[in-house]
């Protein structure tokens, strides 16, 4: 399986940017590249995820590298409920991959 | 908005008890997914099903927990005997279709004395 690194944890203060990086020096072509987050004691939420190019939702940008063995998750404005682990995973496009999570960042937002 | 629902929150049980986790998955999700969360491993991938049917359950001890999903509407994980190593958070998960993004239940903490 094709892994990923990230910081066991990050802090951010309160309505500043946070950009939290993610290395995947392995990622096969077919790879998405797909980034979750647990609040505590919920379920892990979907955020957002890509293949090569940049994208936006409402939640979040990912902001992928040219040669796809990094990405970066980018929160615009933190604020105190986007503190939570933030799992980045690579997930294949074809046959049955199944979303393996790693260890995760941990945020933490300061008011 | 539509959501996973898992039942039950909390189940307290001793040693050789059977437990039942219930899983509730998204209307006209067809591929359903388990997980186990502890501090020490992290969220583990039990089993998975796609259109009721199991595709993997590689990472389930076979010889103590069994999955299956009696209809589209509900997912049930069961452990018979329990152990106190089963301690942990299950969550279930449901997605559209195989690679459409996952939505996670609230999960089912389980204490096993």
């Amino acid at each position: 399986d094709a892994k990923t690194t990230q910081p066991n944890s990050m802090e951010s203060n309160e309505e500043e940017p946070v950009h939290l990086p993610c290395n995947h020096s392995t990622i096969s072509g077919t790879d998405y590249i797909h980034w979750y987050r647990q609040l505590p004691s919920q379920g892990p939420e979907y955020v957002i995820h890509g293949l090569t190019s940049n994208v936006n939702n409402r939640m979040a940008s990912l902001a992928i590298a040219e040669d796809r063995k990094s990405s970066t998750l980018i929160l615009h404005r933190a604020t105190l409920r986007d503190a939570a682990v933030y799992y980045c995973i690579l997930r294949g496009v074809s046959g049955n991959t199944p979303l393996v999570f790693g260890k995760g960042t941990r945020l933490s937002v300061i008011a | 908005d539509a959501r996973v629902t898992q039942t039950p929150r909390d189940k307290v049980t001793e040693m050789g008890q059977e437990v039942t986790m219930r899983c509730q998955p998204i209307l006209g999700h067809n591929t359903v997914f388990w997980y186990r969360q502890t501090m020490m491993q992290g969220l583990e991938l039990l089993a998975y099903f796609r259109n009721r049917a199991p595709l993997d359950d590689s990472g389930m001890p076979k010889d103590r927990f069994s999955a299956e999903m009696p209809d589209a509407t509900l997912a049930t994980l069961k452990i018979q005997p329990s152990e106190p190593r089963d301690s942990a958070v299950y969550f279930c998960a449901s997605a559209l279709q195989y690679n459409s993004p996952l939505h996670f239940g609230n999960g089912t903490r389980l204490t096993v004395t």
